[in-house]
């Protein structure tokens, strides 16, 4: 069956310009994910839903950040007046759903670039 | 200091031998992930561990949750394994975020 997709595959956009990143979690799956990975840093957390709500926005590095999810599948991260130190890959990943015990399944993210 | 350290942060090996990855933490935690992702490539979950040792072909990941520490095997190894491996804890308390190690990368040489 199709894995998680993301799209585009790469962005690239100006600073103080505004995107948006969107996630497609396997069907069926009512966690999503989203994480981010800077170039030689390691994967951080941004914010998790169950369904349609984000229990968990922690990861959040800014209020230029924000995401939804709806209908309890796809998923969008927006992130306003792009700033340089934005530029990374924004990985999704979803899980059938909460709990220790859920394997999360990673998409093959985005890459972002702000020039 | 990060709450998730692992080590080394970069091993190259012959082909054929045993490897060890090593990741310690410093947090009370409910699941410990393994995940593999190869260059240009996504990542994929290896092993999800909350207690004792879990095996899947050539890789073994195992736990000690008194010393707060994960080891992952691989054995006879092989060019194809080589990728960043990375260490990943869910903290207790939290829904289902992780906490990330900065990676382990691995390069395996005919």
């Amino acid at each position: 069956g199709a894995g998680v997709s993301q799209s585009p595959s790469n962005k690239v956009t100006e600073k103080g310009k505004d995107v948006e990143l969107r996630c497609d979690p396997i069907s069926g799956h009512t966690a999503l994910y989203w994480y981010r990975q800077s170039l030689g840093q390691g994967l951080e957390f941004l914010i998790y839903f169950q369904g349609n709500s984000a229990p968990d926005k922690s990861g959040l590095p800014s209020d230029r950040f924000s995401a939804e999810r709806t209908g309890g599948s796809v998923s969008t991260l927006t992130i306003q007046r792009t700033q340089q130190e934005d530029s990374a890959v924004y990985l999704c990943a979803s899980s059938l759903r909460q709990g220790s015990t859920d394997t999360q399944y990673f998409g093959p993210g985005t890459r972002l670039t702000v020039l | 200091k990060n709450e998730v350290e692992q080590s080394p942060q970069n091993l190259t090996a012959q082909e054929g031998e045993f490897i060890t990855i090593n990741c310690s933490y410093s947090v009370g935690i409910s699941a410990l992930h393994w995940l593999q992702q190869h260059p240009g490539g996504g990542i994929v979950s290896l092993f999800m561990l909350s207690s004792g040792k879990k095996k899947h072909g050539r890789l073994i990941a195992t736990i000690n949750i008194q010393e707060k520490h994960s080891s992952l095997h691989i054995t006879a190894s092989h060019p194809r394994d080589s990728a960043v491996y990375i260490c990943a804890v869910r903290k207790s308390g939290t829904a289902s975020k992780l906490t990330f190690g900065t990676g382990t990368r691995l390069q395996v040489t005919l």
